[in-house]
């Protein structure tokens, strides 16, 4: 089973509006980390947010908010205003515990962002 | 400042040929990985290691070997290279390796094999 889902086609916004993109996730770990990362055409990965199973609060980081529910084990990020340097794919990532002080990163497959002027 | 760099960031080679990637981090962290991510964007976990000592050895090619001469260092060796193994590579970094430590990326290495 995937273990990070990202099923959505390429989203669409048009500049200043929001946008959600949707992540699940699958986990029997009960501390775990998810995150976004960004990754523009110029191809570097560009960490966005952070989001801890512990926490109870949901994290925000500018205009990058992320829509944690826990119980459906999904973490949606949420884009606020958004600008037409916001088109890039879209990451996310979850962090569970492996082996000793360390554990990986597993990423789902990427949505595509584009924001219309 | 680069926080984590990479070179070289392009890299055409042909079939059989062995070639290495470095990668360095000035951010002081204790643990590094290589990802692999190919042509359909996906992104996968190859290594990591921490101070100098390998942790995960994900299912890669033994033609594959990571050599870390100090903790802020830990470069990717490719033997007798395939076609199959055109990608971009990337070298990340985390304080230590847990679960709530970000990983930070290097810009990517694009390896193009002919």
């Amino acid at each position: 089973a995937q273990k990070i889902t990202q099923t959505q086609p390429g989203m669409f916004v048009q500049e200043k509006e929001a946008v959600t993109l949707d992540c699940t996730y699958d986990t029997s770990d009960q501390s775990y980390g998810l995150f976004w990362y960004k990754q523009p055409s110029s191809g570097e990965m560009i960490f966005l947010i952070y989001q801890g199973s512990y926490d109870e609060q949901n994290a925000t980081e500018g205009r990058y908010s992320l829509n944690f529910q826990k119980a459906r084990k999904s973490a949606n990020l949420v884009i606020s205003a958004s600008q037409l340097g916001d088109s890039a794919m879209y990451f996310c990532a979850m962090r569970e515990y492996y082996t000793g002080a360390n554990s990986k990163l597993t990423f789902g497959k990427g949505i595509t962002l584009s924001v219309r002027p | 400042d680069t926080a984590v760099s990479q070179t070289p960031k392009y890299l055409v080679t042909q079939m059989g040929n062995d070639k290495s990637i470095k990668c360095e981090q000035n951010l002081g962290h204790d643990t590094m990985y290589w990802y692999k991510q190919d042509s359909k964007k996906f992104l996968k976990i190859m290594f990591s290691y921490n101070n100098k000592e390998l942790i995960i050895n994900e299912t890669v090619p033994n033609r594959f070997s990571p050599k870390s001469p100090d903790k802020a260092h830990l470069n990717l060796h490719i033997n007798s290279l395939e076609l199959g193994d055109s990608a971009v590579y990337f070298c990340a970094s985390s304080p230590l390796g847990t679960t709530r430590d970000t990983q930070y990326f290097g810009p990517g290495t694009r390896l193009t094999v002919l």
